[in-house]
């Protein structure tokens, strides 16, 4: 069974620092993409980018890069997502997603179930 | 970077009825294109993807259609558990990875 376990939230002030995780589980870990798709309270979903654990190839989405930083660890099978100074617009939901680029259709087909980071002073 | 937009952004409906929902591609994105189903306090379900295609142990009453740059969702009759939001999504050109905005289904 293919599962994406994720951190449990954070509360943290602006300024701080922060990574957290999905470890993944049930699947070949380093044969599919991980995305990170975020979502704002009460908006939609975001792609923040994608990584691919095997050789940590990493994509991000515009509006993300230079933002957040992506990283793998494909011994432990877990994904990353890091923070060097949150502000209180990073305040959301994460998830980490795999990501199969089907050549018939590319697809979100396992979700974990989302890390809430809050960033307030 | 290719928008997605969809429409309507809240959609009211009864059970039993027939839901139609549509997003378009601000380019072509041929058949690349997947819905997603949340309900609050979950993660996004995987619906359909190649803009037809239903995932694993997805009902029948889910369908999709389209290409290029407009795609359709039909909930052919509604059921209590399909109120929820409902997002395409294409794969066509990436990075990045391109959401629409959403479409509410409420009763």
């Amino acid at each position: 069974e293919v599962q994406l376990v994720q951190s449990g939230a954070e509360v943290k002030k602006p300024g701080e620092s922060l990574r957290i995780s999905c470890k993944a589980s049930g699947y070949s870990f380093t044969s599919y993409w991980i995305a990170w798709v975020r979502q704002m309270p009460g908006k939609g979903l975001e792609c923040m980018g994608v990584i691919f654990p095997d050789d940590s190839d990493t994509k991000y989405s515009p509006s993300f890069q230079g933002h957040v930083t992506m990283s793998a660890d494909k011994s432990i099978t877990a994904a990353y997502l890091q923070w060097t100074s949150l502000t209180a617009s990073d305040t959301a939901i994460y998830y980490c997603a795999r990501f199969f680029p089907d050549p018939v259709g590319g697809r979100f087909d396992y979700w974990g179930r989302g890390t809430l980071v809050a960033v307030s002073s | 970077e290719i928008v997605m937009t969809q429409s309507p952004a809240y959609l009211s409906a009864s059970p039993g009825e027939r839901a139609t929902l549509s997003c378009r591609a601000s380019q072509s994105v041929r058949r690349n294109v997947a819905w997603y189903q949340q309900k609050p306090g979950q993660a996004p379900r995987l619906l359909i993807y190649g803009a037809s295609t239903r995932a694993t142990g997805i009902p029948a009453r889910f369908s999709g259609s389209g290409s290029g740059t407009e795609f359709t969702l039909t909930i052919s009759s509604l059921q209590s558990e399909d109120f929820a939001v409902y997002y395409c999504q294409q794969s066509n050109q990436w990075p990045p990875l391109t959401f629409g905005g959403g479409t509410k289904v409420e009763i």
